[in-house]
Formats: C-alpha cells, structure tokens, sequence
C-alpha cells in the first residue's frame, strides 16, 4: 500500500521561530520518489523538493532543510527563522512505479504570526 | 513564460447538470494532469494525459471524464453533477509523461460549487 502520513494538521508559530514538518511514508517498491509542494492562499501548489529514494543526503536550499530518512520512513522539512511568507499548506507526496501514482499526504497547514 | 492556465476560476452549478474545466499548460509540456482536492479527501489523482492519450487514471467515476489537444490543452468533464463534486479542481503540467517522476507545475485551480 502507498501511503503518506503528515500527522500535524496545523501549526501556529511567531515569526523567527524554526519549524519542522512531518512527512512519513509507506512503500513497497524499492524505488520511489518523495516530494514537497507548498499551497498559498492564492490555490496553485508550488514545487519545493524533490528527493529520490537512492539519495538519503540532507539538503539545505536557503531557510529550508529536509531530513530524509530511510531506516524510519520519514522525509522531515524544516523552516528555520519562518516568517509571514511562509504561511501556507504543505504537502508531501509519494511517487512509486509500481503504483504509478502521485499520492499527497493530508497537508499541515502552517501559520506565521508577526 | 505563462505559468499553467485554468479557466475558469469559479463555477457555480446545479445537481445533475454536466461541466467543463479547461487547462493551458506551460508551453512545451506535453504532460498534463487533474486533481481534486476537497476538505474530506485531500488531493486525489483523476487523471493523467500525454500526447492526447490518457496515460494514468485514479479511482473516480466514470462521469469523471477529460481528453487533450494537440497543442498539450486539456478539457476534463463531470458529468451529472453531485453535492460531492464541490471541490477545488487542479491541473498540472510537466515536460515529458511520466508525472510522477517530475515536478509539476500547478495551476491555481477552477473552484466548482454544485448546489
């Protein structure tokens, strides 16, 4: 079964503060590939990372890290000093060829207060 | 470059009557897919077209319907309208057919009420 779990519904943080959401998966296939989308209010999802299941190294793009994880199943993003721009929903999604589907986990919707 | 298109942006209709969403993917992807995302469900995959064929299709009903052009423009179609299909209806498009694979790039969406 392909399955993605984001466990935080929501969460509420005051700007400057560091954030980490959670993404853990579930899949068969030895080849798969996991993703971060970013939804703002204005609807369209907006690509942030994509990450190979052959490619455990962490990756650091500017404010934002993501651990991946094998031996747990997890694909973790952080925010570190978040600001107001950063409110959002953000999804983490699952590819596999064997299901050959793109599956979002629920999303954790993340808000930034001044 | 234009980002992906969808018109229109809202829509209003009643039960049983049929609607049709359009999409403009970026110029020169040839891959485009729908979703639907609803407070319940989420995201769900409805389908996937290349080349005007359809590629991939999710768990929906056969009133769930789509086909695309050959300039990449993609039409889906929901036939005999329900409460339930009141949702925010995204596409998506990609270079080459395998979406899953690459990243995609997302429209803002149509937002469909059926009263």
């Amino acid at each position: 079964a392909q399955k993605v779990t984001q466990a935080q519904t929501e969460i509420s943080v005051v700007e400057k503060e560091d954030v980490t959401l959670d993404c853990v998966y579930e899949t068969r296939d030895t080849t798969y590939y996991l993703f971060w989308y970013k939804q703002p209010p204005s609807g369209e999802l907006v690509f942030l990372i994509r990450r190979n299941s052959f490619d455990e190294q962490n990756e650091i793009s500017g404010r934002y890290s993501w651990n991946f994880q094998k031996s747990t199943s997890s694909f973790n993003f952080t925010i570190t000093a978040s600001q107001v721009v950063d409110s959002a929903v953000y999804f983490c999604a699952l590819f596999s060829g064997g299901y050959n589907k793109l599956i979002f986990g629920a999303g954790t919707r993340l808000a930034v207060h001044p | 470059k234009a980002g992906v298109t969808q018109t229109p942006r809202y829509l209003i209709k009643t039960r049983g009557q049929q609607v049709t969403l359009s999409c403009s993917p970026i110029s020169g992807h040839r891959s485009v897919s729908w979703y639907q995302q609803t407070p319940g469900q989420g995201l769900q995959f409805l389908f996937e077209y290349f080349s005007e064929t359809q590629r991939n299709k999710g768990n929906f009903p056969g009133r769930f319907s789509g086909r695309q052009f050959s300039n990449s423009r993609s039409e889906m179609n929901v036939s005999t309208l329900e409460l339930g299909d009141s949702a925010l209806y995204l596409c998506a498009s990609s270079l080459n057919s395998r979406q899953g694979y690459e990243k995609l790039f997302f429209g803002s969406g149509t937002q469909l009420s059926v009263l």
